[in-house]
């Protein structure tokens, strides 16, 4: 089946590391995707990966990648508050044709 | 280049009227995705098109339509509208709709159904 799941909220000290958890189902899955949102904002593409690599940095964002618990994370180094939005984690698959499945979006307080 | 556009914005619309609402990709991208999202179901997939072909669809009702037009351009359609349809609905294009590609997200449009 095609599920993504990851916790609702987290909060923060500014400056401290975040981590945002993300579990999948669909073993098929090609890419894994963390998206940010903000108030009234569409979606911004954060980074991705490649389901055989294990990890991606870039600048700040961290993502890790266990294939075979199928979890997913993104760690956010010196959190700012400006990091405060909703973060969606995603799988995409061919299936013939292009399919995302999100997450239900994990809302990231970051306290001043 | 110009990101992807969404109109209306902002709609309301009463229950058993219809809606369509239009996507404009970004020039050369081909492939466009609709989602609905809400705050109790998060992100679901609607549909794909690519090439004026619905490639793919998710689970929803077949009071939800949409198509895509030679210029990628593309459209979607609810009919006769129920309370639950209220819900942003953000359209996503890429170049080829493959998983390699970069989606762009619109800002959405805010479909409130009273």
């Amino acid at each position: 089946g095609e599920d993504v799941e990851q916790s609702l909220f987290l909060s923060v000290r500014e400056g401290d590391s975040s981590v945002i958890n993300c579990t999948y189902t669909d073993s098929s899955s090609t890419y894994l995707y963390w998206y940010k949102q903000e108030p009234g904002a569409g979606l911004q593409l954060l980074t991705y990966i490649f389901s055989n690599m294990d990890m991606k940095q870039d600048q700040r964002l961290t993502v890790l990648l266990n294939k075979k618990d199928k979890h997913l994370s993104l760690r956010i180094a010196d959190t700012q508050t400006g990091d405060s939005a909703i973060y969606f984690c995603a799988e995409s698959m061919d299936t013939g044709g292009f399919k995302t499945i999100f997450g239900a979006g994990t809302r990231l307080f970051v306290k001043a | 280049k110009a990101g992807v556009t969404q109109t209306p914005r902002y709609l309301i619309k009463t229950r058993g009227q219809q809606v369509t609402l239009s996507c404009s990709p970004i020039s050369g991208h081909r492939s466009v995705s609709w989602y609905q999202q809400t705050p109790g179901q998060g992100l679901q997939f609607l549909f794909e098109y690519f090439s004026e072909t619905q490639r793919n669809k998710g689970n929803f009702p077949g009071r939800f339509s949409g198509r895509q037009f030679s210029n990628s351009r593309s459209e979607m359609n609810v009919s006769t509208l129920e309370l639950g349809d209220s819900a942003l609905y953000l359209c996503a294009s890429s170049p080829r709709g493959v998983t390699t590609d970069t989606q762009y997200f619109g800002p959405g449009t805010r479909l409130t159904v009273l």
